[in-house]
């Protein structure tokens, strides 16, 4: 079965600019959590959605926004980009949310800002 | 606040000897553990987990060991072997929040 799927892989946008980033999860998975890992940082929760609707989010600007679909696929979009944001953006899909569930990976988002 | 800390940037360790790799955390509210490993290019991938109700689970080379008093877990990884080479993530879960550690890169030298 197909696993988690980012696309695009790679992006590079100025400052300033707005990008908009997708997953598609694991067929059947219902819950997609967003990622954001830079070096020396780790994997920083952004958001999780499950059926729709947002969950959970963390402590990132309100820069960062996210939408589910009724197929699960999900969207990230983050507004006036800064070069800090510049990241590997990683989604993650599980069939029920959180808790004591395992999230599989998609390969993520290598976003480049200028 | 990091909830969830991997002291040692990195790792190097001989093949065939046992790599030990650390997570420390400060929230006695998680309740479930996980490790990942991530190779570069590709999302980080599952490898083990462990309740707060046990102190121990292995998966054939793995084993994951949790001290909830010094609130400490590990990895290890035994023997280890050269395809191991990659960043691991510690995960801690309380409820609907997981948090990662940085990453520790591991280089088992052959």
């Amino acid at each position: 079965k197909a696993g988690v799927t980012q696309t695009p892989r790679y992006l590079i946008k100025t400052r300033g600019q707005q990008v908009t980033l997708s997953c598609s999860p694991i067929s059947g998975h219902r819950s997609v959590s967003w990622y954001q890992q830079t070096p020396g940082q780790g994997l920083q929760f952004l958001f999780e959605y499950f059926s729709e609707t947002q969950r959970n989010k963390g402590n990132f600007p309100g820069r960062f926004s996210g939408r589910q679909f009724s197929n699960s696929r999900s969207e990230m979009n983050v507004s006036t980009l800064e070069l800090g944001d510049s990241a590997l953006y990683l989604c993650a899909s599980s069939l029920v949310p959180l808790a004591k569930n395992i999230q599989y990976f998609g390969a993520g988002t290598r976003l480049s800002v200028l | 606040d990091q909830q969830v800390k991997q002291n040692s940037p990195s790792l190097s360790v001989q093949e065939g000897r046992i790599s030990i790799l650390n997570c420390d955390y400060t929230n006695s509210m998680f309740d479930y553990f996980l490790w990942y490993k991530k190779y570069p290019a590709e999302g980080p991938t599952f490898l083990i987990s462990i309740s707060s109700i046990k102190d121990k689970n292995e998966d054939g080379r793995f084993t994951v060991f949790l001290n909830k008093s010094a609130k400490h877990l590990s990895l290890h990884i035994v023997p280890s072997q050269p395809g191991d080479s990659a960043v691991y993530f510690c995960a801690a879960s309380a409820g609907p929040l997981r948090v990662f550690g940085a990453g520790t890169i591991l280089r088992v030298k052959s």
